[in-house]
């Protein structure tokens, strides 16, 4: 079974453009979480979405969006990036929505800001 | 407040000198921890799930075990290529569906 695709693997955007990232879940899994990931702050959840939901988000700003498509898909989507989004992101998916649930994880996209 | 603390930050072994890595939790109604194991530049890859304290899982060169405070992760004669960060998590006990992590252990295993 494929695992956790993300696309694109890398990216490099300038201080004040928008960035979208995508995700596919392993087949069959409903459920989507993202995080971000820096050296300072370790791993930090983003949002999850479940069912074309977002049933949870993180401390984050505004900037920072998210949808889930009918086949489970997943983008997210930072706007207005500043120097402090440079990370790497990651996506992980689940079979259902128990907390319990093992998260799988994708690659990850690594965005550079300039 | 849930929080994972990881120890040591960083360990460095020579091939086949077993260690053990900490994982300290606080969190109201621990409902599992995972260990994933993550190489620099990828996402982290899952390991084990232990849900209750007593409970041990067991892969290859590593074992993991879990108290009522903190779970460890046993290293038996490791080789360079366990060489990678082991992070935990707990889900967050608030009831939102996502993982609270600590900070790692980087493994460093020279020959």
């Amino acid at each position: 079974k494929a695992g956790v695709t993300q696309t694109p693997r890398y990216l490099i955007k300038t201080r004040g453009q928008q960035v979208t990232l995508s995700c596919s879940p392993i087949s069959g899994h409903r459920s989507v979480s993202w995080y971000q990931q820096t050296p300072g702050q370790g791993l930090q959840f983003l949002f999850e979405y479940f069912s074309e939901t977002q049933r949870n988000k993180g401390n984050f700003p505004g900037r920072f969006s998210g949808r889930q498509f009918s086949n489970s898909r997943s983008e997210m989507n930072v706007s207005t990036l500043e120097l402090g989004d440079s990370a790497l992101y990651l996506c992980a998916s689940r079979q259902g929505r128990s907390g319990t649930d093992t998260q799988y994880f994708g690659p990850g996209t690594r965005l550079t800001v300039l | 407040e849930d929080q994972v603390t990881q120890s040591p930050e960083a360990l460095r072994l020579q091939e086949g000198e077993s260690s053990s890595l900490n994982c300290s939790y606080t969190v109201s109604g621990l409902r599992g921890l995972f260990w994933y194991r993550q190489d620099p530049g990828k996402g982290p890859e899952f390991l084990f799930t232990l849900y209750s304290a007593g409970e041990e899982k067991e892969k290859e060169r590593l074992k993991a075990t879990l108290t009522k405070k903190e779970s460890f992760l046993h290293i038996t004669a490791p080789k360079p290529e366990d060489s990678a960060t082991y992070l935990c998590a707990v889900p967050f006990s608030g009831g939102y569906n996502k993982l609270i992590f600590g900070a790692g252990t980087r493994l460093a295993v020279h020959p």
